[in-house]
């Protein structure tokens, strides 16, 4: 079965700075990926997606993530943090809805 | 359009106890989902539903009953709660599976003593 790691279970940045969360998976075909945002006391959102294609993929609230086969991450960026983007964030892997695994999160702290 | 809604916001049972989590959306959605939240682990799913009538197992059923007579509604049974089953419970939904999104409920925040 997939599965998903993400190696930083805290990070702080300060407002301004760039971001690198990172995220490995292991599944043995092409698989979806997923990153999701949590604000405290809240549901998931969707930040973005990868199924196929272009391997740099943009989404929501200016960050984007890159699909490395080689080295199986999926790793999520942003050129500069804000003081809302405090949360935590999850990758996920997937064949399809009904078998999605999630990491276990890096809960993300941002610095004035 | 309220999206996915969930009540209880939170819930305290005593172990033995049985109790249903709702779940509800208001898009059409035929697909919907139920994952469990606890802290280092992310979110597992628990049991999901692709259509009316239709359920199945995900990752953790175990202890967990769905049922799916609506489109709209998808509510979670605790039959003998344990304390184990202390966690946060999301609900949430997709127009078909595969490569749709998933849209998340806010959250029930169980508490099993």
């Amino acid at each position: 079965a997939q599965s998903v790691t993400q190696p930083d279970i805290h990070i702080t940045v300060s407002e301004g700075a760039s971001l690198e969360l990172r995220c490995n998976y292991s599944y043995g075909a092409t698989p979806y990926l997923f990153w999701y945002v949590q604000s405290p006391g809240q549901g998931l959102q969707l930040l973005l997606k990868y199924f196929s294609g272009d391997t740099l993929v943009q989404g929501i609230k200016g960050f984007e993530a890159e699909f490395k086969r080689s080295q199986s991450s999926f790793n999520l960026r942003k050129p500069s943090v804000h003081w809302s983007d405090a949360a935590e964030y999850f990758c996920a892997v997937a064949r399809n809805n009904n078998d999605m695994r999630f990491g276990a999160g890096t809960r993300l702290t941002v610095k004035p | 359009n309220a999206g996915v809604t969930q009540t209880p916001k939170f819930q305290v049972l005593k172990t033995g106890q049985s109790m249903t989590l709702q779940c509800a959306q208001d898009m059409n959605h035929e697909y919907m989902s139920w994952y469990r939240q606890d802290p280092g682990m992310g979110l597992r799913l628990i049991h999901y539903s692709v259509g009316a009538g239709i359920t199945d197992q995900g990752e953790v059923p175990n202890g967990y009953n769905v049922s799916r007579s609506t489109t709209e509604d998808f509510p979670l049974r605790l039959l003998s709660a344990a304390p184990s089953q202390t966690s946060v419970y999301f609900c949430a939904s997709s127009y078909l599976a595969g490569q749709e999104t998933q849209y998340f409920g806010p959250g029930t925040r169980l508490l099993v003593l």
